[in-house]
């Protein structure tokens, strides 16, 4: 059981370059997050979905989009990429229900030159 | 902005010392939970706590929620160096919006 993985795990990037971030979960989950995480910042919520075909904007989207034609698979992708991009990109997934607890992938570090 | 605010953003204590973490949101939730992130690692879920609870115990761990002060604390007892990380609040907004606060950098000093 793999759980929450994420590929790349490492990706240097030059700005205007675009990339697309592969989230894939083998739990059967229902909701799936893309957040990004900087220094002193925690953890910023870009997007999520709730279900295959659906996605929805989180606290940072802007930069950013995402698809979920898959239920398994949660893509971020990033058309024009900018040093303010930078940072560690972390996917969870979660079950339906109130109760349900988020795993996490081991994330992917972006560096954009 | 962040709806889950931690205090202190670091702690640094001896080990076998309890360690004292606190959480503040702003708006209604179904459910708080916590969760420890290792240097350089994803996080894992720790506990939760549903809004109509106002304590819980597992292990070593200790999380109480105040509603009416829109507050949580995490107290870990009896420390050790493995306690050693980041510990992060986690808020469910809706049935569907997970958002985490700032996090809590944990040094135990052995």
């Amino acid at each position: 059981n793999a759980g929450v993985t994420q590929t790349p795990k490492f990706r240097v990037l030059k700005t205007g370059q675009s990339m697309t971030l592969l989230c894939a979960q083998d739990m059967n989950h229902e909701y799936m997050y893309w957040y990004r995480q900087d220094p002193g910042m925690g953890l910023r919520l870009i997007h999520y979905s709730v279900g295959e075909g659906t996605t929805a904007k989180g606290e940072v989207p802007d930069g950013y989009n995402v698809s979920r034609l898959k239920k398994q698979n949660f893509l971020l992708g990033l058309e024009s990429a900018a040093p303010s991009q930078t940072s560690v990109y972390f996917c969870a997934s979660r079950g339906t229900g109130g109760r349900t607890e988020a795993f996490f992938g081991q994330g992917t570090r972006l560096t954009v030159v | 902005s962040q709806q889950g605010e931690e205090d202190p953003q670091a702690l640094s204590i001896q080990e076998g010392e309890n360690a004292t973490m606190n959480c503040s949101y702003k708006t209604s939730i179904n459910n708080l939970q916590w969760y420890r992130q290792n240097s350089g690692r994803g996080l894992v879920h720790l506990i939760l706590i549903r809004s109509n609870e106002r304590e819980k115990h597992s292990g070593r761990l200790r999380v109480t929620l105040d509603t009416s002060k829109k507050s949580s604390s995490l107290l870990i007892t009896a420390s050790r160096a493995a306690d050693t990380a980041s510990y992060f609040c986690a808020t469910l907004q809706g049935a569907q919006k997970l958002v985490f606060g700032q996090g809590t950098r944990l040094t135990i000093n052995p």
